[in-house]
């Protein structure tokens, strides 16, 4: 089945603890994003990768990194998580840019910095 | 400025009855292209419908079409014959090209309740 996964779903953690959500897709697609998700915000592109070893900041990077080693693998990681990190997040891949390609998103990870 | 307007934060409508859910967009890129997400409850995002800059005709799927309005750069999605599994949040939004790779932007969404 096709889709995009990510992991922990749901994750409490204190500031300050360095955490990685994984995001992984089984379709060979090459671009990958990450957002976050606040109430009355909508979704705000965090990074993204148009390729492998290729990634470029979106709208709100700070305290996030991100890499790109391999295709289907797209991290998110938060060296020093603080409570304004605390959201929903979202890892979304397309096969390419450009063209009528939808965006297919994981499930979502679930974010609470305490 | 924002890039996506969705000026409804809340919508209702009777089950079986059209609902149109505003979106208005903002670029310069001359060859962009709209989406509409819905978000249940459930939290998962759900494509729903696409419309390119070039095209010719208006989008549909199914119960699903966009009003694509090119000159008002305007992109309303319309739903007809709502039922109550329509409840959702429903987003907005753009790609375009910046330099040499390309961006989604959302907008803030509308929250679109169907009445029994």
């Amino acid at each position: 089945e096709a889709q995009v996964t990510q992991n922990p779903r749901y994750l409490i953690t204190v500031t300050g603890k360095k955490l990685t959500v994984t995001c992984s897709q089984n379709m060979n697609h090459e671009y990958m994003s990450w957002y976050r998700q606040d109430p009355g915000l909508g979704l705000r592109q965090i990074y993204y990768s148009m390729n492998v070893e290729v990634t470029d900041k979106g709208d709100v990077p700070e305290g996030y990194k991100v890499s790109r080693k391999e295709k289907r693998n797209f991290p998110l990681i938060l060296e020093s998580p603080s409570p304004n990190q605390t959201s929903l997040y979202f890892c979304a891949s397309r096969l390419t840019m450009g063209g009528r390609n939808e965006q297919f998103f994981g499930p979502g990870t679930r974010l609470t910095v305490l | 400025a924002q890039k996506i307007t969705q000026t409804q934060p809340g919508m209702f409508v009777q089950e079986k009855e059209a609902v149109t859910l505003d979106c208005t967009y903002d670029t310069s890129d001359p060859s962009y292209g709209l989406f509409w997400y819905k978000q249940p409850s459930s939290g998962e995002m759900i494509f729903l419908i696409y419309q390119g800059s070039y095209d010719q005709q208006n989008a549909t799927e199914g119960r699903y079409s966009l009003n694509f309005q090119k000159a008002r750069k305007s992109a309303n999605l319309v739903i007809s014959a709502s039922q109550l599994g329509d409840s959702a949040m429903y987003f907005c939004a753009m790609r375009e090209h910046q330099g040499g790779s390309e961006k989604l932007v959302f907008g803030k969404g509308t929250k679109l309740t169907v009445n029994p």
